[in-house]
């Protein structure tokens, strides 16, 4: 059965600090990897998508992919009080669109 | 860009009765739509794949006599809640894979949080 893994949290971290949230697959053949945002009571946003291995940077955040270890991460710096909120890895190991989801990693920047 | 409407964003109804839920991509055109139901502190469920013009493709353990799938456009499905009951009371969300991109994100809607009495 196709997963992907995630530590559920809370991951508490300081604010102006790194947060670090990995995510690891079971899949080889994936190509497509996403990290959304959700909040509390919200659906989910897109943050990132990488689809190559290495570092991908977006602002404050960067996503890593290590296919050859199968793990995907992201990585916020300069953290805020904001950015506490769950972060799902999602990861498309076909052709058909569907994602599999990872239950989500509960992130807490303390002030 | 990549904008997911989902209407309405609340609703409540009485046992037995049916409640439709609608996804529009505003500004692009989604040859695939996706619905999700995520009760509270669990993760996302997908409940089905739905295809422009297309019947829904389901997962397991969703019945599709119960809800119902129509992507009738390339920018508007909805879901029907038949013969609801309590334990059908969820956020219902909608995603949206934009059609010219041959990437595969899903951009979501805002949710539809039903709650059956």
């Amino acid at each position: 059965q196709k997963e992907v893994e995630q530590n559920s949290g809370p991951l508490s971290v300081p604010e102006g600090a790194i947060a670090s949230l990995n995510c690891t697959y079971s899949d080889r053949v994936s190509q497509s990897f996403f990290w959304y945002r959700q909040y509390s009571g919200k659906s989910p946003e897109l943050i990132m998508s990488i689809y190559s291995n290495g570092d991908k940077e977006d602002g404050r955040f960067t996503a890593q992919l290590n296919k050859a270890s199968q793990y995907v991460s992201l990585l916020i710096r300069d953290s805020q009080p904001s950015d506490s909120a769950t972060y799902l890895c999602a990861v498309n190991p076909g052709s058909n669109y569907q994602l599999i989801w990872g239950a989500g990693t509960k992130l807490i920047i303390k002030p | 860009g990549a904008v997911v409407s989902q209407h309405p964003s609340w609703v409540i109804c009485k046992s037995g009765t049916s409640v439709k839920i609608e996804c529009r991509s505003l500004d692009f055109q989604a040859t695939t739509m996706f619905w999700y139901r995520q009760f509270p502190k669990q993760s996302l469920m997908l409940m089905a794949t739905s295809n422009e013009g297309s019947k829904a493709t389901y997962e397991q353990g969703v019945e599709k006599d119960k809800f119902l799938i129509n992507h009738a456009s390339l920018t508007l499905s909805t879901l029907t809640v038949t013969s609801a009951h309590p334990e059908d009371s969820s956020f219902y969300i909608c995603s949206a894979r934009e059609r010219r991109t041959s990437t595969d994100t899903q951009y979501f809607g805002p949710g539809t949080r039903l709650t059956v009495l």
